[in-house]
């Protein structure tokens, strides 16, 4: 159980492109969202947390209007880079979880985003 | 503000060797402590899960321990082999922000050689 789907895998695409990526928990409910960020050999760094209906909460130094997450549903959130450059090709991660901050989350295979 | 420090940043030990993998955090007011795996180019794969309450967690080969008073844990790795080979993340739920919040340790990058 707990299986968290993120989708594409990987996308190379051109400067000043949009896109999207999906995040879905598969069989359960994700009343919370997470959205992260590793560089090379770093670690994850927090971009926002969102819960279902509300609007994301942003880490500082977070550009909002450059990422631009929706949490539309208990099972779906959605990650749109706008317009993005070279400086914006990283790996990117969501997770989710279902209830309280005690309770664990659980990760989806992340997404690799190259921008020429 | 929570810091996790993992030490060593990097390890290779011959097959069948027992390791420790050690992590530490600076703000003891946490939810619980996570440990991940991590391959090259993929996403996370949660190992173990200790609640703030907990001392310890065992899954086969694998036993994490907690101390939160004095912010350390470790993941102690029984007769390595060499498809335990990845990068281990500590990650610990701080109470900050209602438990919103994973902050990720740095991760110890490992090699079980043959």
């Amino acid at each position: 159980g707990a299986v968290v789907s993120q989708h594409p895998s990987w996308v190379i695409c051109k400067s000043g492109t949009s896109v999207k990526i999906e995040c879905r928990s598969l069989d359960f409910q994700a009343t919370t969202m997470f959205w992260y960020r590793q560089f090379p050999k770093q670690s994850l760094m927090l971009m926002a947390t969102s819960n279902e209906g509300s609007k994301a909460t942003y880490e500082q130094g977070v550009e909002k209007d450059k990422f631009l997450i929706n949490h539309a549903s208990l099972t779906l959130s959605t990650l749109t880079v706008t317009s993005a450059h070279p400086e914006d090709s990283s790996f990117y991660i969501c997770s989710a979880r279902e209830g309280a901050g005690n309770q664990p989350q659980h990760f989806g295979d992340g997404t690799r985003l190259s921008i020429l | 503000k929570q810091e996790v420090t993992q030490i060593p940043a990097a390890l290779s030990v011959p097959e069948g060797e027992n390791l420790v993998l050690n992590c530490s955090f600076t703000d003891s007011a946490i939810y619980n402590l996570q440990w991940f795996r991590q391959d090259p180019g993929k996403g996370l794969t949660s190992l173990l899960l200790i609640q703030s309450s907990q001392r310890e967690q065992t899954s086969g080969r694998l036993n994490a321990s907690l101390d939160k008073s004095s912010g350390r844990s470790t993941l102690y790795i029984a007769a390595s082999q060499p498809g335990d080979s990845a990068t281990y993340l500590c990650a610990v739920s701080s109470l900050t922000g209602g438990g919103n919040k994973l902050t990720f340790g740095t991760g110890t990058q490992l090699k079980v050689e043959l």
